[in-house]
């Protein structure tokens, strides 16, 4: 299957600072990227939709100026956390389609764990 | 809406046991794709079935069957002789075909943990 390859597998920082999370298909063209956040020993609740070129949907409740989701190319999307906070410590993964053609597959990247101290 | 339900949270097993992981799903979409993950500890999701709602034939890979029944909504997992490797949670999730609500993505469930002890 294809390969999404998400950067950095585990990050540790200091309050107030700001961590960006890369993901990127490596094969094939995502036009869409969605983030998820999955905190211990709970499921993958969606964040955000990003299509290439256009701007981020958020689902509700996730605070946008937060969560900068970039999606520049077909192959790169990036989520920065701003300002992070202990609350924000989560695992964090991105998933990639190509919803121009018939394909109904979805493709992880490996998770960014990240822990706020 | 769109809802998928694990009800087992966690289960536990002895090794060469079969375990069933159930997995209902609501949607009001005719067509839709639902998905089988595996989590093991290093939090990478390991991809291990996709079926369409058009498709209700169960499959066997391995140890590992799935039975899918559109009347009752159901999309279980059989762990057949289960293995300490199988010990992970594993994750039901539906996409509708159409790519209503978020543009296509998966919908999760809670997920049940599997230990499967030697």
């Amino acid at each position: 299957g294809a390969v999404v390859s998400q950067h950095p597998s585990r990050v540790i920082c200091k309050s107030g600072t700001s961590v960006k999370i890369e993901c990127r298909s490596l094969d094939f063209q995502a036009t869409t990227m969605f983030w998820y956040r999955q905190f211990p020993k709970q499921s993958l609740m969606l964040m955000a939709t990003s299509n290439e070129g256009s701007k981020a949907t958020y689902e509700q409740g996730v605070e946008k100026d937060k969560f900068l989701i970039n999606h520049a190319s077909l192959t790169l999307s990036t989520l920065t956390v701003t300002s992070a906070h202990p609350e924000d410590s989560s695992f964090y993964i991105c998933s990639a389609r190509d919803l121009r053609g018939s394909s109904v597959e979805a493709f992880f990247g490996q998770g960014t764990r990240l822990t706020v101290v | 809406a769109q809802k998928v339900t694990q009800a087992q949270t966690e289960i536990s097993v002895v090794e060469k046991e079969d375990v069933t992981l159930d997995c209902v799903y609501e949607t009001r979409d005719t067509t839709y794709y639902l998905f089988w993950y595996k989590q093991p500890p290093s939090g990478e999701l390991v991809f291990l079935i996709r079926r369409n709602s058009f498709d209700e034939q169960n499959e066997i890979s391995g140890r590992y069957s799935w039975n899918f029944q559109k009347s009752t909504s159901s999309f279980n997992f059989t762990i057949t002789a289960s293995q300490v490797v199988d010990s992970a949670v594993y994750f039901c999730a539906l996409t509708p075909l159409n790519y209503g609500g978020s543009q296509g993505n998966l919908i999760f469930g809670k997920g049940t943990k599997l230990s499967v002890k030697p």
